[in-house]
């Protein structure tokens, strides 16, 4: 599976969007990007995923560039039950549907 | 949404004892179950995958015979730390992929395993 880049920490106010980035340059045609988060002491919750076209849910956005190389994740107002560790992962599904944490991004929501 | 369960939430054993932890799918049969382990302050680290009625493959430097995982049901699997020591404290976390064609996992809350 291709490898993520995430950067180690980022910010937030309350209320304004929180825009995750992650770089996945070697990502090839058949891989997912997905996004999970973990709250402290908790276990992984998922988020979103896509393939090429941009997706929203509930929860979140996702914006993945149309080369595919990297992508954003969007929560469009932060709260402060949002403060995680959000983790970008690529991976190609099918039988072989392992995924491979890497240190993800603390996203500190701040009051 | 699908919701997995992990008994027990926490755990406090004695060296060279086994413990057993068990991660259910509640709301829908899910055909592999994955380990995790995680450090404090550290990322999750795959230990094994299993599917229901076969054997577990385990990541490398995992040793089987250590952690004994059973996949007996499409709802349920176990992970036992067998002849724990301390080292193997840790936050063990399970998750479930299921029948839907969906290629999303869904985590367990975790159990906290400290070996004394």
């Amino acid at each position: 599976d291709a490898k993520t880049t995430q950067p180690t920490s980022m910010d937030c106010a309350e209320g304004r969007a929180a825009n995750l980035p992650c770089n996945h340059s070697t990502i090839s045609g058949n891989e997912y990007v997905y996004w999970y988060r973990q709250i402290h002491s908790q276990g992984p919750q998922y988020i979103i995923h896509g393939l090429k076209n941009n997706e929203t849910n509930e929860m979140a956005s996702l914006i993945i560039t149309e080369d595919r190389k990297s992508s954003t994740l969007i929560l469009p107002h932060a709260t402060l039950r949002d403060t995680a560790v959000y983790y970008c992962i690529v991976n190609s599904g099918g039988s072989n549907y392992k995924l491979t944490f890497g240190k993800g991004t603390l996203l500190t929501v701040n009051p | 949404g699908a919701v997995v369960s992990q008994h027990p939430s926490r755990v406090i054993c004695k060296s060279g004892t086994s413990v057993k932890i068990e991660c259910r799918s509640l709301d829908f049969q899910a055909t592999t179950m994955f380990w995790y382990r995680q450090f404090p302050k550290k990322s999750l680290m795959l230990m094994a995958t299993s599917n229901e009625g076969s054997k577990a493959t385990y990541e490398q430097g995992v040793e089987k015979d250590k952690f004994l995982i059973n996949h007996a049901s499409l709802t349920l699997s176990t992970l036992t730390v067998t002849s724990a020591h301390p080292e193997d404290s840790s936050f063990y976390i399970c998750s479930a992929r299921g029948y839907k064609g969906d290629n999303e996992q869904f985590f367990g809350p975790g159990t906290r395993l400290t070996v004394l």
